[in-house]
């Protein structure tokens, strides 16, 4: 099994608005992942966990916050949004964070922000 | 930030044609992993490759890893229509946290 589970599947949210993103893997990984990406493009690295500590923070706007409550969830919330952040969020997991582990993709989140 | 150079950018084929895409770095990895996307998914993954000269195939889908550990490549055979999506090449490096690296992306159209 190499599922990542993402919910929601969409989400509108206004600039206002607090939400939150989930992600949930159950394959034992201990590296997950936060990734944006716009139509077309390659996906970009967000956040990167690694044994539930942040390890990398990609110099992403405070209005983006995640969170790794425990091994198998990763949570982005999200506040004060701007109409730009408008994109596919993508979780991620590997085995570990370093090279020689393959990482699987989530489904992703479509975010819209109005 | 760094990016993989992937080609081509887009390809129109028949279908049951085969089809070649590569991707080419500056920086030596020690991972290549090649994902296709569909439209409103997620990246899945084809094939990971962990080893310098390493040629793996995952049924029509074949992908080697450079010997200079520097560029891979990706061959589909014999095209179907299923086949369309964009496919991207991604390398992870020995340092800088193993980040993953991204091609821009090969867009594949297949005409029935």
């Amino acid at each position: 099994d190499t599922e990542v589970t993402q919910t929601p599947k969409h989400l509108v949210m206004g600039m206002t608005n607090k939400k939150s993103l989930k992600c949930e893997q159950h394959m034992g990984h201990r590296a997950m992942y936060w990734y944006k990406q716009k139509a077309k493009k390659p996906p970009e690295l967000m956040f990167v966990y690694s044994y539930e500590k942040l390890s990398i923070n990609e110099s992403v706007p405070s209005r983006f916050s995640p969170e790794c409550p425990n091994s198998s969830l990763l949570n982005l919330h999200l506040h004060a949004l701007q109409p730009e952040d408008s994109a596919l969020y993508l979780c991620a997991s590997s085995q570990g964070q370093y090279s020689g582990n393959t990482i699987y993709f989530g489904e992703g989140s479509w975010l819209t922000v109005v | 930030g760094q990016q993989l150079n992937q080609s081509p950018q887009s390809m129109f084929i028949q279908e049951g044609e085969d089809v070649s895409m590569n991707c080419t770095s500056s920086s030596i990895f020690n991972t290549w992993l090649w994902y296709k996307q569909e439209p409103g998914e997620g990246p899945v993954l084809l094939i990971a490759l962990y080893k310098a000269g390493e040629l793996t195939s995952n049924g029509r889908l074949t992908a080697q890893f450079g010997i200079t550990r520097k560029d891979s490549f990706l061959n589909i055979s014999a095209s179907i229509p299923s086949d369309v999506g964009i496919y991207f090449c991604a390398g992870r490096e020995g340092n800088q946290g193993g980040k993953l690296i991204f091609g821009q992306g090969t867009e594949l159209s297949v005409k029935p």
